[in-house]
């Protein structure tokens, strides 16, 4: 099941500057998008989502693009952080009739902010 | 903050033995979910349930997997006869009723690791 994608297993980037974790899908039935960080032996915590119909959505210092043409979408952390390091996982839903939803993952991606 | 609750941490079983994980979601939730990560692989959805019955399984969800909300604070994953192929981390998620206008995210526990020996 490769419906949902990110190709840099890590990434590593110097504190102050800008991170940018980018993902890709392949189902356009997707309704939203999100970015949950992970540290080691805890869960995964939510950070961000976007709306399909949208291409922007930002808090803080955390923002989401979506491009659905070219179905990838990318979150950019600025500044960065050593708190930051953590594995990012992307994951996509399709909204259920009941409201419930099914999370697609994809494989993580392990940034290190370097201080 | 209210967060997700998953016992025990971590659950060693013999292969065939039967094992329940519990979770308890966050209490004004009304979806409830199982996950799974088999350690070097993605995370895995198993089922979602709603109303006191299941909406969505996987494939991995077979009849050896139930779930269950035996009061209204619990949600339980039972597992009947466990297999090696068992062995992962899984996580209870929870979530709050949403739509496409105003999406509510999935909270997720810190996991129990099952290790079927």
């Amino acid at each position: 099941d490769q419906q949902v994608k990110q190709n840099s297993p890590s990434l590593s980037v110097q504190e102050g500057r800008i991170s940018i974790l980018n993902c890709d899908y392949t189902n356009s039935m997707f309704d939203y998008f999100l970015w949950y960080k992970k540290y080691p032996a805890e869960g995964p915590t939510f950070l961000i989502s976007i709306s399909s119909i949208k291409d922007k959505n930002e808090d803080g210092r955390f923002t989401v693009f979506l491009n659905k043409s070219a179905k990838h979408l990318s979150l950019h952390i600025v500044p960065s952080q050593p708190g930051d390091s953590a594995v990012y996982f992307c994951a996509a839903s399709e909204l259920q009739i009941q409201g419930a939803q099914k999370l697609v993952f994809g494989q993580g991606t392990r940034l290190t902010i370097n201080p | 903050e209210p967060e997700v609750t998953q016992t025990p941490s971590h659950q060693v079983t013999q292969m065939g033995q039967e094992v329940i994980l519990r979770c308890v979601p966050i209490s004004n939730h009304l979806y409830f979910y199982w996950y799974r990560q088999i350690l070097g692989q993605k995370v895995e959805f198993l089922v979602s349930f709603y109303n006191n019955e299941i909406s969505e399984k996987s494939e991995i969800f077979d009849d050896q997997f139930s779930v269950e909300r035996p009061d209204g604070s619990n949600f339980t994953l039972k597992i009947r006869s466990t297999k090696l192929e068992d062995s992962a981390m899984y996580f209870c998620a929870s979530s709050d009723r949403g739509t496409i206008e105003f999406f509510q995210p999935q909270h997720f526990g810190d996991g129990t690791r099952l290790s079927i020996l």
